[in-house]
């Protein structure tokens, strides 16, 4: 079986860029969840959906915003991008809520 | 506060058994992780468990929950080079949409 994948594995942006990011979870999983990690920190949460219903968001600015389709594939997007963007994205996938899994990551580069 | 807190870097010989250590701040959490990441990888679920268990055994690994102090541990028995690696613990809070982690323990192990 197929585990969570992202796409694309590395994108180079310029401050001011717009950018999406996408997702599918593992397959029968409703959930999914997105997570920033900054080079030597651990995770923080961004979002959480959950049957396309936003369940869940975290600490950071309206630039971020997120959707899920019916097929419960995922679309992160980011506005106006600033270097402090730079970061490995991470999507996760979940059945309900218990453990999560996740993608390998998309690795953002803001320049 | 919520942080999830856990020493940065930890040294062990090849065959010793590897002790990483971890604290967290919300009584209400239902579920805590293990996740390992290697470099350039996205994040991969090593164990969990339920706040209600006091331990779980899994192979070479030992989770040990001591919900009083809030604190939490994982054992690697016959710690290899292959274990090398960062190691973050999480915890996700009742209402299971947001889950919160340290900034992760690097494991040397030493041939």
């Amino acid at each position: 079986d197929a585990g969570v994948t992202q796409s694309p594995t590395h994108l180079i942006k310029t401050r001011g860029q717009h950018v999406t990011l996408r997702c599918s979870p593992i397959s029968g999983h409703k959930s999914v969840s997105w997570y920033q990690q900054v080079l030597g920190q651990g995770p923080q949460f961004i979002f959480q959906y959950y049957e396309k219903e936003e369940r869940g968001r975290g600490n950071f600015p309206d630039r971020f915003s997120a959707r899920q389709f019916p097929n419960y594939s995922s679309e992160l997007n980011v506005n106006a991008l600033l270097l402090g963007d730079s970061a490995l994205y991470l999507c996760a996938s979940s059945l309900d809520d218990d453990e999560q899994y996740f993608g390998p990551g998309t690795r953002l580069t803001v320049t | 506060g919520e942080d999830v807190e856990q020493s940065l870097f930890l040294s062990v010989r090849e065959g010793d058994s590897s002790v990483i250590n971890c604290t967290y701040t919300d009584s209400s959490s239902t579920y805590l992780y293990w996740y390992k990441q290697e470099p350039g990888a996205g994040l991969q679920l090593l164990t969990y468990i339920f706040s209600n268990m006091d331990m779980k055994q899994d192979q070479r690994l030992t989770v040990l929950l001591n919900k009083k102090d809030k604190h939490l541990s994982l054992r690697i028995a016959d710690t290899q080079t292959g274990d090398s690696a960062i190691y973050f613990c999480a915890e996700t809070r009742t209402g299971g949409f947001k889950t919160i982690f340290g900034a992760g323990t690097r494991l040397f192990v030493k041939a």
